[in-house]
Protein backbone atom coordinates (compact mmCIF):
# COMPACT_ATOMS: atom_id res chain seq x y z
CA UNK A 1 0.00 0.00 0.00
CA UNK A 2 0.80 3.65 -0.83
CA UNK A 3 2.47 5.59 1.97
CA UNK A 4 3.75 8.87 3.29
CA UNK A 5 7.58 8.59 4.36
CA UNK A 6 8.78 11.56 6.90
CA UNK A 7 12.31 11.94 7.81
CA UNK A 8 13.40 12.50 10.95
CA UNK A 9 11.37 10.62 13.50
CA UNK A 10 12.45 12.74 15.84
CA UNK A 11 14.35 16.00 15.67
CA UNK A 12 16.24 18.02 18.89
CA UNK A 13 17.33 21.24 18.12
CA UNK A 14 18.59 24.59 20.32
CA UNK A 15 16.69 27.25 20.36
CA UNK A 16 17.40 29.61 17.29
CA UNK A 17 18.47 27.23 15.46
CA UNK A 18 16.71 26.25 11.64
CA UNK A 19 15.07 23.12 10.84
CA UNK A 20 14.02 21.03 7.83
CA UNK A 21 11.41 18.63 8.07
CA UNK A 22 11.33 16.11 4.74
CA UNK A 23 8.32 14.25 3.38
CA UNK A 24 8.23 11.78 0.30
CA UNK A 25 4.19 12.35 -0.54
CA UNK A 26 2.75 9.29 -2.48
CA UNK A 27 3.39 9.75 -5.90
CA UNK A 28 -0.10 10.37 -8.39
CA UNK A 29 -1.18 12.29 -5.34
CA UNK A 30 -1.80 16.21 -6.46
CA UNK A 31 -1.78 18.10 -3.30
CA UNK A 32 0.30 18.11 -0.42
CA UNK A 33 0.13 20.03 3.06
CA UNK A 34 2.01 20.03 6.77
CA UNK A 35 -0.28 19.82 9.55
CA UNK A 36 1.07 19.92 13.49
CA UNK A 37 -0.01 18.73 16.48
CA UNK A 38 1.16 20.01 19.87
CA UNK A 39 1.26 17.38 22.46
CA UNK A 40 -2.56 17.31 24.11
CA UNK A 41 -3.61 19.43 21.51
CA UNK A 42 -5.34 19.03 18.19
CA UNK A 43 -4.19 18.75 14.79
CA UNK A 44 -3.90 21.82 13.12
CA UNK A 45 -3.63 22.97 9.57
CA UNK A 46 -0.17 24.69 8.30
CA UNK A 47 -0.14 25.18 4.59
CA UNK A 48 -1.26 23.36 1.42
CA UNK A 49 0.87 22.96 -1.75
CA UNK A 50 -0.67 22.18 -5.29
CA UNK A 51 1.04 22.98 -8.45
CA UNK A 52 4.32 23.85 -7.00
CA UNK A 53 3.29 26.38 -4.91
CA UNK A 54 1.16 27.53 -2.17
CA UNK A 55 -2.28 27.48 -2.27
CA UNK A 56 -3.58 27.77 1.33
CA UNK A 57 -1.43 28.96 4.49
CA UNK A 58 -3.43 29.34 8.23
CA UNK A 59 -2.09 31.87 10.39
CA UNK A 60 0.26 30.16 11.85
CA UNK A 61 2.09 29.56 9.08
CA UNK A 62 3.91 33.21 9.45
CA UNK A 63 7.44 34.15 7.50
CA UNK A 64 8.98 31.41 9.93
CA UNK A 65 7.77 28.46 8.06
CA UNK A 66 8.58 28.02 4.25
CA UNK A 67 7.66 25.00 2.27
CA UNK A 68 9.89 23.69 -0.98
CA UNK A 69 9.42 20.50 -3.47
CA UNK A 70 12.25 20.95 -4.43
CA UNK A 71 12.91 17.98 -6.58
CA UNK A 72 9.62 16.35 -8.28
CA UNK A 73 9.42 14.06 -5.12
CA UNK A 74 10.43 14.96 -1.94
CA UNK A 75 7.88 18.00 -0.13
CA UNK A 76 10.06 19.63 2.43
CA UNK A 77 9.00 22.06 5.85
CA UNK A 78 11.61 24.94 6.87
CA UNK A 79 11.32 26.55 9.99
CA UNK A 80 13.60 29.00 10.68
CA UNK A 81 15.21 30.37 13.94
CA UNK A 82 12.69 27.93 16.14
CA UNK A 83 10.97 28.82 19.61
CA UNK A 84 10.26 26.70 22.25
CA UNK A 85 6.69 26.91 21.25
CA UNK A 86 7.30 24.59 18.12
CA UNK A 87 7.90 21.73 19.66
CA UNK A 88 4.97 19.34 18.06
CA UNK A 89 4.43 16.47 16.19
CA UNK A 90 4.78 17.71 12.55
CA UNK A 91 2.56 15.86 9.98
CA UNK A 92 3.12 15.50 6.12
CA UNK A 93 -0.18 14.85 4.37
CA UNK A 94 -0.85 13.96 0.77
CA UNK A 95 -4.11 13.88 -1.17
CA UNK A 96 -5.95 12.91 -3.89
CA UNK A 97 -9.82 13.50 -5.16
CA UNK A 98 -10.65 10.30 -2.70
CA UNK A 99 -8.07 9.93 0.19
CA UNK A 100 -5.74 11.65 2.07
CA UNK A 101 -2.80 10.02 3.99
CA UNK A 102 -0.67 10.95 6.35
CA UNK A 103 3.02 10.41 7.24
CA UNK A 104 3.92 8.87 10.82
CA UNK A 105 5.25 12.34 11.79
CA UNK A 106 8.21 14.47 13.15
CA UNK A 107 8.52 14.77 16.35
CA UNK A 108 10.18 18.20 17.09
CA UNK A 109 11.58 19.08 20.12
CA UNK A 110 12.97 22.76 20.82
CA UNK A 111 15.52 23.03 24.06
CA UNK B 1 -13.98 30.53 11.21
CA UNK B 2 -14.48 27.23 10.07
CA UNK B 3 -15.73 24.73 12.94
CA UNK B 4 -15.45 20.93 13.81
CA UNK B 5 -17.02 19.53 17.31
CA UNK B 6 -17.06 15.96 17.79
CA UNK B 7 -18.82 14.43 21.07
CA UNK B 8 -18.46 12.45 23.71
CA UNK B 9 -14.68 13.77 24.12
CA UNK B 10 -13.72 10.46 25.89
CA UNK B 11 -15.69 7.18 26.40
CA UNK B 12 -15.09 4.18 27.69
CA UNK B 13 -16.70 1.03 27.21
CA UNK B 14 -16.25 -2.86 27.47
CA UNK B 15 -15.39 -5.19 24.88
CA UNK B 16 -18.08 -6.37 22.50
CA UNK B 17 -19.82 -2.72 23.13
CA UNK B 18 -21.33 -0.96 19.90
CA UNK B 19 -19.86 3.19 19.94
CA UNK B 20 -21.17 6.12 18.28
CA UNK B 21 -19.46 8.70 17.75
CA UNK B 22 -20.53 12.40 16.58
CA UNK B 23 -19.01 15.55 14.27
CA UNK B 24 -20.77 18.43 13.52
CA UNK B 25 -19.68 20.90 11.43
CA UNK B 26 -19.85 24.67 10.59
CA UNK B 27 -17.96 25.60 7.44
CA UNK B 28 -17.81 27.18 4.54
CA UNK B 29 -17.00 25.30 1.05
CA UNK B 30 -17.40 22.23 2.10
CA UNK B 31 -15.87 19.26 -0.24
CA UNK B 32 -15.64 15.92 2.07
CA UNK B 33 -15.85 15.12 5.75
CA UNK B 34 -12.73 12.31 6.82
CA UNK B 35 -12.35 10.12 10.00
CA UNK B 36 -9.31 9.29 11.20
CA UNK B 37 -7.66 6.57 13.95
CA UNK B 38 -5.04 8.21 15.81
CA UNK B 39 -3.22 5.70 18.00
CA UNK B 40 0.64 6.28 18.69
CA UNK B 41 1.35 9.22 15.64
CA UNK B 42 -0.22 9.88 12.93
CA UNK B 43 -3.58 10.24 11.82
CA UNK B 44 -4.63 6.76 9.87
CA UNK B 45 -7.38 6.99 7.14
CA UNK B 46 -10.58 5.52 7.68
CA UNK B 47 -13.21 7.22 5.34
CA UNK B 48 -14.12 9.90 3.41
CA UNK B 49 -17.84 10.81 2.62
CA UNK B 50 -19.14 13.54 0.30
CA UNK B 51 -22.37 12.31 0.00
CA UNK B 52 -25.60 12.58 2.26
CA UNK B 53 -27.34 9.17 3.51
CA UNK B 54 -24.86 7.08 1.70
CA UNK B 55 -22.73 4.53 4.41
CA UNK B 56 -19.12 3.56 3.97
CA UNK B 57 -18.34 0.34 5.95
CA UNK B 58 -15.38 -1.15 6.26
CA UNK B 59 -15.47 -4.26 8.56
CA UNK B 60 -16.75 -3.68 11.79
CA UNK B 61 -16.78 0.25 11.34
CA UNK B 62 -19.49 2.52 9.14
CA UNK B 63 -19.90 6.04 8.84
CA UNK B 64 -22.34 8.36 7.29
CA UNK B 65 -23.19 12.13 6.49
CA UNK B 66 -26.17 14.40 6.85
CA UNK B 67 -24.96 17.11 4.69
CA UNK B 68 -28.79 19.05 5.89
CA UNK B 69 -28.02 18.97 9.30
CA UNK B 70 -24.21 19.34 8.92
CA UNK B 71 -22.98 16.27 11.08
CA UNK B 72 -21.65 12.27 10.65
CA UNK B 73 -21.37 9.64 12.90
CA UNK B 74 -18.94 6.58 13.13
CA UNK B 75 -20.31 3.69 14.67
CA UNK B 76 -17.93 0.41 15.60
CA UNK B 77 -19.97 -2.68 16.27
CA UNK B 78 -18.44 -5.26 18.84
CA UNK B 79 -15.65 -3.49 19.98
CA UNK B 80 -11.60 -4.86 20.47
CA UNK B 81 -9.08 -3.54 22.73
CA UNK B 82 -7.57 -2.69 19.77
CA UNK B 83 -10.25 -0.11 18.75
CA UNK B 84 -8.92 1.95 21.81
CA UNK B 85 -7.24 5.06 20.11
CA UNK B 86 -8.23 8.50 19.46
CA UNK B 87 -10.71 8.97 16.39
CA UNK B 88 -10.57 12.18 14.40
CA UNK B 89 -13.16 13.85 12.48
CA UNK B 90 -12.04 16.22 9.99
CA UNK B 91 -13.47 18.43 7.43
CA UNK B 92 -12.26 18.83 3.94
CA UNK B 93 -12.92 22.65 2.55
CA UNK B 94 -11.96 23.66 -0.73
CA UNK B 95 -9.99 27.04 -0.78
CA UNK B 96 -8.62 29.33 -3.57
CA UNK B 97 -7.04 26.31 -6.10
CA UNK B 98 -6.96 24.26 -2.97
CA UNK B 99 -7.91 21.67 0.24
CA UNK B 100 -7.67 21.92 3.81
CA UNK B 101 -8.95 20.03 6.73
CA UNK B 102 -9.80 21.34 9.55
CA UNK B 103 -9.68 18.60 12.32
CA UNK B 104 -11.96 18.71 15.68
CA UNK B 105 -10.62 17.81 19.00
CA UNK B 106 -11.12 13.87 18.67
CA UNK B 107 -13.26 11.55 20.91
CA UNK B 108 -10.78 9.15 23.17
CA UNK B 109 -12.29 5.94 23.00
CA UNK B 110 -10.63 3.26 25.39
CA UNK B 111 -12.34 -0.20 25.09
CA UNK B 112 -12.15 -2.27 28.26
CA UNK B 113 -11.70 -6.10 28.56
Amino acid sequence: EPEVTQTPSHQVTQMGQEVILRCVPISNHLYFYWYRQILGQKVEFLVSFYNNEISEKSEIFDDQFSVERPDGSNFTLKIRSTKLEDSAMYFCASGGYTEAFFGQGTRLTVV
Amino acid sequence: EDKVVQSPLSLVVHEGDTVTLNCSYEVTNFRSLLWYKQEKKAPTFLFMLTSSGIEKKSGRLSSILDKKELFSILNITATQTGDSAIYLCAVETMGAGSYQLTFGKGTKLSVIP
